[in-house]
């Protein structure tokens, strides 16, 4: 079965930084992959989807790409600003009939 | 839309007990998922209903979670009897036929099991 690894140890940069987070995957290659935000507290929140025949997405401060040779996807926020701080959340999706896999999240930290 | 709504928000309850666990899903949405989620496992997805049918279950721990869905604006989630272990952040998440599978998740129910 697909798995969805992303860094558990939490990311801390300082604000005006661009963070960056992985998210890789070990098997076949998903037909999409979405990002989430999560607050605390909260439930997951929809950021982004890039599919397997893209390599870059972008929205506003947000990009993500695609590499299926590394099996992975990068996750970045340029400009950070404290109100960025927050768990992100990798999933796969679009191969095994309607359901996602999700990695276990990488709590993010921006500092002023 | 006043988006997916889940109840209750906190639960707290003894072992052996049985909980009901609720959920609204946004309306015109035909998928329905329950995920938990814990520090250890992460989220992971329990059963997803299509059309009001599950179809996927593999996810339910054990015969003693089970869940339905009587109709399209309505889904339980119910766990007898409750364990300890049982104790994480259950998420009910909805989502339409079309366009990019995104879930729109509810806020979660926090279940505590003493």
């Amino acid at each position: 079965s697909q798995k969805i690894e992303q860094n558990s140890e939490a990311l801390n940069i300082q604000e005006g930084k661009t963070a960056t987070l992985t998210c890789n995957y070990t098997n076949y290659s998903p037909a999409y992959l979405q990002w989430y935000r999560q607050d605390p507290g909260r439930g997951p929140v929809f950021l982004l989807l890039i599919r397997e025949n893209e390599k870059e997405k972008r929205k506003e401060r947000l990009k993500v790409t695609f590499d299926t040779t590394l099996k992975q996807s990068l996750f970045h926020i340029t400009a950070s600003q404290p109100a960025d701080s927050a768990t992100y959340l990798c999933a796969s999706g679009g191969n095994a009939g309607n359901m996602l896999t999700f990695g276990g999240g990488t709590r993010l930290m921006v500092k002023p | 839309d006043a988006g997916v709504i889940q109840s209750p928000r906190h639960e707290v309850t003894e072992m052996g007990q049985e909980v009901t666990l609720r959920c609204k899903p946004i309306s015109g949405h035909d998928y329905l998922f329950w995920y938990r989620q814990t520090m250890m496992r992460g989220l992971e997805l329990l059963i997803y209903f299509n059309n009001n049918v599950p179809i996927d279950d593999s996810g339910m721990p054990e015969d003693r979670f089970s869940a339905k869905m009587p109709n399209a604006s309505f889904s339980t989630l119910k766990i007898q009897p409750s364990e300890p272990r049982d104790s994480a952040v259950y998420f009910c998440a909805s989502r339409g036929t079309s366009g990019t599978d995104t879930q729109y998740f509810g806020p979660g129910t926090r279940l505590t099991v003493l």
